[in-house]
């Protein structure tokens, strides 16, 4: 049973450039959420998606969207990057029709590693 | 605002011996709290969570952890420590209630080296 599967696992990109980030949620679950750890940081919570939407949503910029697909891939992207958008990239997934005890144990990808030149 | 505060950013223990990591937060009600492990290159694995009921939760890889509400903390302990259990530890707090479902804050990590 394939967990969470994220792409690219490295990336480069200039400051002003745009990137997109993809994920795979572990089968059976709807729901992904993606978080940004920065070197020597804890994950923090970008925002989240279900059924399509954006359900919630941390302190980041517009900057950051997202999408989520019928098959509940998800894909995050960041516009006009700056130096500080240079961190790793995490996606989670989990299964929100479980309630509280189900919807926040996640399941997380090994991420995306991006750096900003 | 809730906040987790994990007081040691690296901790160093030789092969054998016992580990305490200590996990403090700050939330308006109880929380739901968990523990992840993160080793270099890889993604965060769930050691353990507390949902309710017994306060000391028992994990994955001989972990433990224990809920003192009075404390506001969340320590997690191993009784002796393998050099594979060299990684970061990052402590999590998440809404029991409510519909903010998946949006956990974390610590800042404590970094665990172990010497053979």
């Amino acid at each position: 049973d394939a967990g969470v599967t994220q792409s690219p696992t490295h990336l480069i990109k200039t400051r002003g450039q745009q990137v997109t980030l993809r994920c795979s949620p572990k089968s059976g679950h709807d729901t992904v959420s993606w978080y940004q750890q920065a070197l020597g940081q804890g994950p923090q919570f970008i925002f989240q998606y279900y059924e399509e939407e954006e359900r919630q949503r941390g302190n980041f910029p517009d900057r950051f969207s997202g999408h989520q697909f019928p098959n509940y891939s998800s894909e995050l992207n960041v516009n006009a990057l700056l130096l500080g958008d240079s961190a790793l990239y995490l996606c989670a997934s989990s299964p929100i029709r479980q309630g509280a005890s189900g919807a926040n144990v996640l399941t997380f990808g090994a991420g995306s590693r991006l750096t900003v030149l | 605002a809730q906040s987790v505060t994990q007081p040691d950013i690296h901790i160093t223990v030789s092969e054998g011996a016992s580990l305490e990591l200590r996990c403090n937060y700050s939330y308006g009600a109880t929380p739901y709290l968990f523990w992840y492990v993160q080793s270099p290159g890889q993604g965060l694995q769930l050691l353990l969570k507390y949902f309710s009921g017994d306060t000391l939760v028992q994990g994955i890889k001989g972990f433990e952890a224990e809920f003192k509400r009075s404390q506001s903390s969340f320590n997690l302990r191993k009784p002796s420590v393998h050099w594979s259990d060299a990684a970061e530890y990052f402590c999590a707090v998440g809404p029991a209630g409510g519909t903010s479902y998946g949006k956990l804050t974390f610590g800042q990590g404590t970094i665990l080296t172990v010497h053979p």
